[in-house]
């Protein structure tokens, strides 16, 4: 099984500040890495993904985050954000290999990232 | 495309009623899944469904049932509801093959009373 560990659950920064939020993850067997965002009183929608290739991904906001297998992380970072990057964002695994487990994601708890201006 | 199609938005129900949430896709994709959301806990599977007629639990279906007689549609059960089923439900596709993208619908809430 896998699981997923997001260690803040909240991260108030100002605007244009940096920001990182962290995620590591467990699992037996390979993983896709995946970081989603929540906009209030919306659903979730895909913010980047790693499934291989460059441990460097990017989205088209900014925002990019890199696989480190060694320490199994995936954190996600914004060298400067925007009062509209408010969300919450969560990190998610699909493991690659074990019959049912191949097609659902395991979310973290979530982090709620405030900017202020 | 309307992409992933929630009813209702919001619904009040009394401890042992039971309800139906209304999923569909129009992106005719095969995997179709049911979340919950709580707050401070992230989203837990319900149910998923891999194409229509074939369904199976994910982490917490206990109190739902869900059933995928079309690809468009994937309804979710509730039977007896309980206050422990308070929460926003979340409906989400993705299609077979490369990619890996769930899509995601706009939630329901719920609240058992």
């Amino acid at each position: 099984a896998q699981s997923v560990t997001q260690l803040d659950s909240q991260v108030p920064v100002f605007e244009e500040a940096p920001v990182e939020l962290r995620c590591n993850y467990s699992s037996s067997v390979s993983v896709y890495l995946f970081w989603y965002v929540q906009y209030p009183n919306q659903g979730l929608q895909l913010l980047l993904k790693y499934l291989s290739g460059s441990t460097l991904v990017e989205s088209i906001n900014g925002f990019e985050a890199e696989f480190n297998k060694s320490q199994t992380s995936f954190h996600l970072r914004k060298p400067s954000v925007h009062i509209s990057d408010t969300a919450e964002y969560f990190c998610a695994v699909r493991a690659l290999f074990g019959g049912g487990s191949n097609y659902k994601l395991t979310f973290g708890k979530g982090t709620l990232l405030t900017v202020n201006p | 495309n309307a992409g992933v199609t929630q009813t209702p938005k919001f619904r009040i129900l009394k401890i042992g009623q039971s309800m139906t949430l209304q999923c569909t896709q129009d992106m005719n994709h095969n995997y179709m899944y049911w979340y919950r959301q709580d707050p401070g806990m992230g989203l837990k599977l319900i149910y998923y469904s891999v194409g229509a007629g074939i369904t199976d639990k994910g982490e917490v279906p206990n109190g739902y049932n869900v059933s995928r007689s079309t690809t468009e549609d994937f309804p979710l059960r509730l039977e007896l509801a309980a206050p422990s089923q308070t929460s926003v439900y979340f409906c989400a596709s993705r299609p077979a093959g490369g990619g890996e993208t769930q899509y995601f619908g706009p939630g329901t809430r719920l609240l058992v009373l």
